[in-house]
């Protein structure tokens, strides 16, 4: 299965920071790269697919770049309900589409 | 607005098979050229992909998963089971549906809210 790591684990911002979480895969997914957001007892979001592409109705703050093998989530200007954990899956090939393990993004 | 709602017991005992049902709003798992997946939480890790089903009601799995899983459809409800057998305390974890986008594209564009299952005498 393709691993995909995320860096870093947590990250603590304040209101209107810019953010960047990393996101690698241990093998060439192309753009196959996809971003969601999960808040405690709700249901992941997606965010980003495609690696760049948003997903209706996401704000355009969240930006996402990438190829091959390495890949960032950024948001512009954080707001009070981008606090929340990301994560990064591939969706390269056939399953099993594997996910990142995380980043907690945490008010400072 | 598709909505997914998982439903079933929180608790399991070791060796039995945990049994969860997800109900669907908003689109069909009968018609629509969607994959209907379960996933998984188990604490302090990672999201693991479980399997899916189709509306012809083939199913695909994940490997490390094959021998215990079962994923069904009821069309007339327009729902989705998962069965997962022989469970132990490492099955422990919040259980999600969704659903994967058209043509098998990967990409899980819609989830319910999750439901917790521990195992445990």
């Amino acid at each position: 299965d393709i691993q995909m790591t995320q860096s870093p684990s947590s990250l603590s911002a304040s209101m209107g920071d810019r953010v960047t979480i990393s996101c690698r895969a241990s093998q060439s997914i192309s753009n196959y790269l996809n971003w969601y957001q999960h808040k405690p007892g709700r249901a992941p979001k997606l965010l980003i697919y495609a690696a760049s592409t948003l997903h209706g109705g996401v704000p355009s703050r969240f930006s996402g770049s990438g190829s091959g093998t390495d890949f960032t989530l950024t948001i512009s200007s954080l707001q009070p309900e981008d606090f929340a954990t990301y994560y990064c899956q591939q969706s390269y090939s056939s399953p099993p589409y594997t996910f990142g393990q995380g980043t907690k993004l945490e008010i400072k | 607005q598709v909505q997914l709602q998982e439903s079933g017991p929180g608790l399991v005992k070791p060796s039995e098979t945990l049994s969860l049902t997800c109900t669907v709003s908003g689109g069909s798992i009968s018609s629509d050229d969607y994959n209907w997946s379960w996933i998984r939480q188990r604490p302090g890790k990672g999201l693991e992909w479980i399997g899916y089903i189709f509306k012809s009601g083939s199913s695909y799995y994940n490997p490390s998963l094959k021998s215990r899983v079962i994923i069904s459809g009821d069309t007339s409800k327009n729902q989705f089971s998962l069965k997962l057998s022989s469970v132990t305390a490492a099955d422990t974890a919040v259980y999600y549906c969704a659903r994967e986008g058209p043509g098998g594209s990967g990409t899980y564009d819609y989830w319910g809210q999750g439901t917790l299952v521990t195992v445990s005498s």
